[in-house]
């Protein structure tokens, strides 16, 4: 099981903001960066967030990330049908000595 | 630009091993580490290892109990994941990713994946 803990479901209408949460601990989101990732089961994940909260190129301004002691949050501004996906939050673990992702929220537009 | 191709499919049975390529393309590919995921059939993503494509040195999770084993070949840019005494349990879709200049560093580029399927 996960050490890095989401809300399994989210859901708004077109237009609405959608956050989902990301709960750790000191070892993991407390002590080092966060990354976000948007994922279509069967495809590869991409990358939504880096270092807590930075959008690479090409990823949507609609898309923001902030992290606050040892819980970090996606959000999501104007949901598109499109955005219905599963979304993970990961980073590292300094008691595992290793990467962890979170339990994964499907988002579902409604 | 960055690019990583994965080898196709494989059928394989229990207790056998399996192994997955990772071709790179477009960066240099001993200065980032090469991290392996995973996704069973309706679960989440999970965290399998690294390898320093410089040292070939590798860490991975103590759930595979050293049943896996990364590799990489630098003349060919590409990097290895061998999961052996296969159980049902293993049938997945297996990634690959360019992660960070260093072990902490998370995934930015992801190959498109491979279905490993075990059967009994």
């Amino acid at each position: 099981q996960s050490v890095l803990t989401q809300p399994p479901s989210a859901s708004g209408t077109p237009g609405q903001r959608v956050t989902i949460s990301c709960s750790g601990s000191n070892s993991n989101i407390g002590s080092n960066v966060v990354s976000w990732y948007q994922h279509f089961p069967g495809t590869a994940p991409k990358l939504l967030i880096s270092m807590n909260d930075q959008r690479p190129s090409g990823v949507a301004d609609r898309i923001s990330a902030s992290k606050s002691g040892t819980s970090a949050s996606l959000a999501i501004s104007g949901l598109r049908s499109e955005d219905e996906a599963d979304y993970y939050c990961a980073g590292w673990d300094d008691s595992l000595s290793g990467h962890v992702f979170g339990t994964g929220t499907k988002v579902t537009v409604l | 630009q960055v690019q990583l191709v994965q080898s196709g499919a494989e059928v394989t049975n229990l207790g056998a091993s399996v192994k997955v390529s990772c071709k790179t393309s477009g960066y240099t590919f001993s200065a980032y580490y090469i991290q392996w995921v995973r996704q069973a059939p309706g679960q989440g993503l999970e965290w399998m290892g690294w390898i320093n494509p410089n040292s070939g040195g590798s860490n991975y999770t103590q759930t595979f109990q050293g049943r896996v084993t990364l590799t990489r070949d630098t003349s060919l840019n590409t990097a290895y994941m061998e999961l052996s005494r296969l159980r049902s349990d293993d049938t997945a879709i297996y990634f690959c990713g360019r992660g960070g200049q260093t072990r902490y560093g998370l995934i930015d580029y992801w190959g498109q994946g491979s279905l490993v399927t075990v059967s009994s």
